[in-house]
């Protein structure tokens, strides 16, 4: 079973910082990358998806995938109270096929 | 636009029973995956169907089986209920033969507790 890790949290930050959440993952051949939101008793929500190395930027939201260090990480801005949530980390590759492999996700809190 | 609709929303049954979770994807998506999601975990990948057939499984036994309809509905069907098959369960869609270019789009859920 290929992994996917992510730190459980929970990661406070104060309304307005830079969230950052990390994920790391075990498979080379990992293609597809994705970030979930999922508040507390609801379904994961895609946030953004990126597949080359660098940065992809949708909003306050940018994710960045570094393929050689095998890392793909999450940056919010601005955050505000409403992004409290859990935010999981979704990796696909050739040997995974059509599933998609799961981390157990960070939790986030922002105060106010 | 509907989103992935699936019922019931909630489900409570009895050890050794059994249950079928239903799913309808996304107007326009062709493919059903289901991920089972216990607390505090991360979604695991239960089974994918297309073209109304299993077209890849997860590490789950074969109490757990599925069916794709016609429409691109889909049943989950769980036979003899243990304790630990208490869960979100996701149903996610999504089209066709690339369905990671977008990304999977996921239900509500259907959380099942096993007593």
């Amino acid at each position: 079973q290929k992994e996917v890790e992510q730190n459980s949290g929970p990661l406070s930050v104060p309304e307005g910082a830079i969230a950052s959440l990390n994920c790391t993952y075990s498979d080379r051949v990992s293609q597809s990358f994705f970030w979930y939101r999922q508040y507390s008793g609801k379904s994961p929500e895609l946030i953004m998806s990126i597949y080359s190395n660098g940065d992809k930027e949708d909003g306050r939201f940018t994710a960045q995938l570094n393929k050689a260090s095998q890392y793909v990480s999450l940056l919010i801005r601005d955050s505000q109270p409403s992004d409290s949530a859990t935010y999981l980390c979704a990796v696909n590759s050739v040997y995974s096929g059509y599933a998609l492999n799961f981390g157990k996700g960070t939790s986030l809190l922002v105060t106010p | 636009d509907a989103g992935v609709t699936q019922s019931p929303t909630h489900l409570i049954k009895t050890r050794g029973q059994q249950v079928t979770l239903r799913c309808s994807p996304k107007s326009g998506h062709d493919t059903v995956s289901w991920y089972q999601q216990a607390l505090g975990q991360g979604p695991q990948f239960i089974f994918q169907y297309y073209e109304e057939e299993e077209r890849q499984r997860g590490n789950f036994p074969d109490r757990f089986s599925g069916h794709q309809f016609p429409n691109y509905s889909s049943e989950l069907n769980v036979n003899a209920l243990l304790l630990g098959d208490s869960a979100l369960y996701l149903c996610a869609s999504s089209s066709g033969e690339n369905p990671w270019s977008y990304g999977y789009t996921f239900g509500s859920g259907t959380r099942l507790t096993v007593v």
